[in-house]
């Protein structure tokens, strides 16, 4: 079935490091790509998305490119802020009648001042 | 502001009771998922429902899980009777009729349930 694989965490940057978070899917369809994120005892937020090859999704300084050829996700930032602090879900949706996320195992990332 | 409401927050209880976990969706939003968080497992769809008719719920233990949303504003988890393995943090998501199937899913904040 289909699937996502993250880089396992943590992840330890200083403030203003470069960020990426790996991840790759396996789908049998043509599915839509997430980056969710869960800040300390809240729920997921919708970060960005991608529906189709070579689409960017960004939000707030996070960017990630749809790869179809290297069936890939992966999310990056330029320079990561203390408040960056979260576990970060890639995800993905068959877009079908059955409307499911399916997400990775997360990833936790932790930024030093 | 909107947002996904679920109650209670916090629970804990003995092996063998019984526990219901309630969700208020944003107003307007029409699909209705619940989620289950743990270590071991990550992110597992449970079950979901559009227009309050349960779409999906191969995710659920049949035995002991049900889910249900009497009306357009509550969608309630019942586990009976209760398990330590159920200790988990249950997550309830809703999406807009406006824009469906697009995977942009609003969370609440989480029922974080330990059963001893």
């Amino acid at each position: 079935g289909d699937s996502v694989t993250q880089m396992e965490g943590p992840v330890t940057l200083s403030e203003e490091a470069f960020l990426t978070i790996n991840c790759t899917y396996t789908a049998t369809g043509y599915p839509s790509l997430f980056w969710y994120v869960q800040y300390p005892g809240e729920g997921l937020q919708l970060l960005l998305k991608a529906t189709k090859a070579d689409d960017k999704g960004s939000n707030k300084g996070f960017e990630a490119t749809y790869r179809k050829e290297t069936t890939s996700f992966h999310l990056e930032k330029g320079s990561v802020q203390v408040s960056d602090s979260a576990v970060y879900f890639c995800a993905l949706s068959d877009r079908g009648a059955t409307n499911k996320l399916i997400f990775g195992t997360g990833t936790l990332l932790a930024v030093q001042p | 502001d909107a947002r996904v409401t679920q109650t209670p927050r916090h629970k804990v209880t003995e092996m063998g009771q019984e526990v219901t976990m309630r969700c208020q969706p944003i107003l307007g939003h029409n699909t209705v998922f619940w989620y289950r968080q743990t270590m071991m497992q990550g992110l597992e769809l449970l079950a979901y429902f559009r227009n309050r008719a349960p779409l999906d719920d191969s995710g659920m233990p049949k035995d002991r899980f049900s889910a249900e949303m009497p009306d357009a504003t509550l969608a309630t988890l019942k586990i009976q009777p209760s398990e330590p393995r159920d200790s988990a943090v249950y997550f309830c998501a809703s999406e807009t009729r406006d824009r469906p199937n697009t995977g942009e899913l609003f969370f609440g904040e989480g029922s974080r349930l330990t059963v001893l």
